[in-house]
This record gives C-alpha cells, sequence and structure tokens, in this order.
C-alpha cells in the first residue's frame, strides 16, 4: 500500500516571504499522481497543484510550484510571496496511475502567514 | 471549473437514526465518485468508492452495510449512515472524477458535517 508522510504538523512565515512545504512517499508503482490540496478553515478541498510521475518537469501554478524527485521519493511544494490568503491546511496527496482509485493523503501541515 | 455539490451541509440526529447524504457533480459526469472521512485535526480517509451502476468497493474497516452507497446515475451517489451512533460523527466529503477528462483529477464537494447525539 502506498504512504504519504508529511513531516511538519505546522510551519509559519512571514508575508511575502517563501515557505517550503514537505512530503516524502513511499510507492512500488510506476506510473501515478502526486498533488497538493488546501483546505482552509471552510473545509473545502482546493487543488492547489498536480504533478505526474512521468513528467520530468515541475509543475508550476502561479506562485505555486513543487520540487519532484522521482528517485526520492520527494515532492515538495513552495510558496512563493506568501499571501494571507495562503493560511490553511495543506495535504499532500497519492494517486495511482490507471486506475480509478481514491486518494492517499498525509496528515497535513497547517501553514500560518505571519502579517 | 467543474463544481461538486453535497446535502446537507450540517446534520445533527438522534443515535440510532439513518442520515443519508447526497453527492452531485453538477456540470460533469462522473462514473467514479470516492467517500472520505476526517475527524477533526485529522487528515481525509478514504471510505469507499462508488462505481455508477455497480457496487461500490470499500477500503478495509469500513462496514458496508453501515455506510450505504448508492451511485444510480452519472452525478449523484449517496451515502447513508445506517443506525449512527456518536462515533459516526465526523466530517464527510465526497469526490468525483470527470469521466471525460484525461488529467486525472478529483473534485471535491463541501463536505457535510454529521453530529450524532
Amino acid at each position: 500500500a502506498q504512504t504519504v508522510t508529511q513531516s511538519q504538523p505546522e510551519m509559519s512565515v512571514q508575508e511575502a516571504e517563501t515557505v517550503t512545504l514537505s512530503c516524502t512517499y513511499d510507492t512500488s508503482e510506476s506510473d501515478y499522481y502526486l498533488f497538493w490540496y488546501k483546505q482552509p478553515p471552510s473545509r473545502q478541498m482546493i487543488l492547489v497543484i498536480r504533478q505526474e510521475a512521468y513528467k520530468q518537469q515541475n509543475a508550476t501554478e502561479n506562485r505555486f510550484s513543487v520540487n519532484f524527485q522521482k528517485a526520492a521519493k520527494s515532492f515538495s511544494l513552495k510558496i512563493s510571496d506568501s499571501q494571507l490568503g495562503d493560511a490553511a491546511m495543506y495535504f499532500c496527496a497519492y494517486h495511482s496511475g490507471g486506475g480509478a482509485d481514491g486518494l492517499t493523503f498525509g496528515k497535513g501541515t497547517h501553514l500560518i502567514i505571519q502579517p | 471549473g467543474a463544481v461538486v455539490s453535497q446535502h446537507p451541509s450540517w446534520v445533527i440526529c438522534k443515535s440510532g437514526t439513518s442520515v443519508k447524504i447526497e453527492c452531485r457533480s453538477l456540470d460533469f459526469q462522473a462514473t467514479t465518485m470516492f467517500w472520505y472521512r476526517q475527524f477533526p485535526k485529522q487528515s481525509l480517509m478514504l471510505m469507499a468508492t462508488s462505481n455508477e451502476g455497480s457496487k461500490a468497493t470499500y477500503e478495509q474497516g469500513v462496514e458496508k452495510d453501515k455506510f450505504l452507497i448508492n451511485h444510480a446515475s452519472l452525478t449523484l451517489s449517496t451515502l447513508t449512515v445506517t443506525s449512527a451512533h456518536p462515533e459516526d460523527s465526523s466530517f464527510y466529503i465526497c469526490s468525483a472524477r470527470d469521466t471525460a477528462s484525461t488529467q486525472e483529477t478529483q473534485y471535491f464537494g463541501p463536505g457535510t458535517r454529521l453530529l450524532v447525539l
């Protein structure tokens, strides 16, 4: 079974600064997807960024980018120019490629933005 | 973007009663939907995979007779918590997989807070 590990229960960053959230995973598969989801206090899950394992290029979405290290099974999220609205729980998630499977989530990182 | 709704958003019920939660994909068809449960300050745990026109598949440790899932159409899946007890109090979230999309993405509903007294 796949596992996803987020070793940072909480992170704090000053507004406008950059922060990196860590995620590692364990799998024996070669085809899979990785995601970062944001869950604000409303608890609505919001997709931040997606990475296909077969793509070597790191995904980026505006201020959000990932550092995908397939051999190390690492998938960190970098948030640049942090904004107050970025404060939320961030979950790293794994999806097995080629199948209609659910997501396996990490335990989450609570991100605090200091004004 | 794709929108998934859930109803109700909040439900309080007495112990021993049954509660039905609906999950709808509003602007796309979803052959597959998923039900997750999230306890306070914890992560999402997959409960079951809901397949249109066939039986749901449940994760290990999830009682299929307690959590009844019906996926009668390409846009609607329902989760019924039967004979609910206080330990079933949780946040239930559904997600839907866009059948027509080439990108593997699940769209999440806003969740349902269940409180069993």
